[in-house]
């Protein structure tokens, strides 16, 4: 099984649609949970980051992590074009090894 | 200008080559990290360096190798390119506390032929 699975998609959804983007993963020592937006040809940049569980909300995304079933979710509401890009989560154990693991990303289209 | 520049954004080049690409941050951030993504296979780490004298593998260095230069500069080398490295590689820097997110480049095409 693979520390972090995510679906790769694509997700194609009219603008204004709420959009519902998650990740699963394995590894119960995992205590931050990020989100990574990456626009064609662009690196990934930072969308939010939750520290163990709980939800954290940021104008129209809301990340909600649920360590005792080990699944992330990113919510988009009222989607818009400008969120055509490709979302990466990625988590980290805190402290010890620097490494942080990777979903493979969901390539998300907002249809106007 | 961009916190994490990293040069040259396109490059083709042949088998066998040695070829060099270079990452300089204004972040003031201690740790650089060189990262490859493949289409189907995410993110993978190459290199990570947490200060000038310090460099670590990551998951997939066979190939690479990797100089920090300065606090701000980090570069990765091919010292004999085959085409399977052909991928896009990301720059990326962090403070290396708290959540310790990373901050990547805009990234560099690479194509050997």
């Amino acid at each position: 099984q693979k520390e972090v699975e995510q679906d790769p998609g694509p997700l194609s959804v009219p603008e204004g649609a709420i959009v519902s983007l998650n990740c699963t993963y394995s590894n119960s020592a995992f205590q931050y949970f990020m989100w990574y937006r990456q626009y064609s040809r662009k690196g990934p940049e930072l969308l939010m980051y939750t520290y163990s569980s709980g939800n954290k909300e940021d104008g129209r995304f809301t990340a909600q992590v649920d360590k005792s079933s080990k699944y992330i979710s990113l919510f988009i509401r009222d989607s818009q074009p400008s969120d055509s890009a490709t979302y990466l989560c990625a988590m980290r154990r805190q402290g010890g090894s620097e490494k942080l693991v990777f979903g493979k990303g969901t390539k998300l289209t907002v249809n106007p | 200008d961009a916190d994490v520049t990293q040069t040259p954004r396109n490059r083709i080049t042949k088998t066998g080559k040695r070829i060099m690409l270079e990452c300089s941050q204004t972040k003031g951030h201690d740790r650089m990290y060189w990262y490859r993504q493949d289409p189907g296979l995410g993110l993978r780490l190459i290199y990570y360096s947490f200060d000038v004298k310090d460099i670590n593998k990551g998951e997939i260095s066979d190939g690479y190798s990797v100089s920090r230069q300065a606090q701000a500069k980090f570069s990765l080398s091919l010292e004999s390119a085959i085409p399977n490295q052909t991928a896009l590689y990301f720059c990326a820097t962090s403070r290396g506390y708290g959540a310790n997110v990373l901050t990547f480049g805009a990234g560099s095409r690479l194509t050997v032929l």
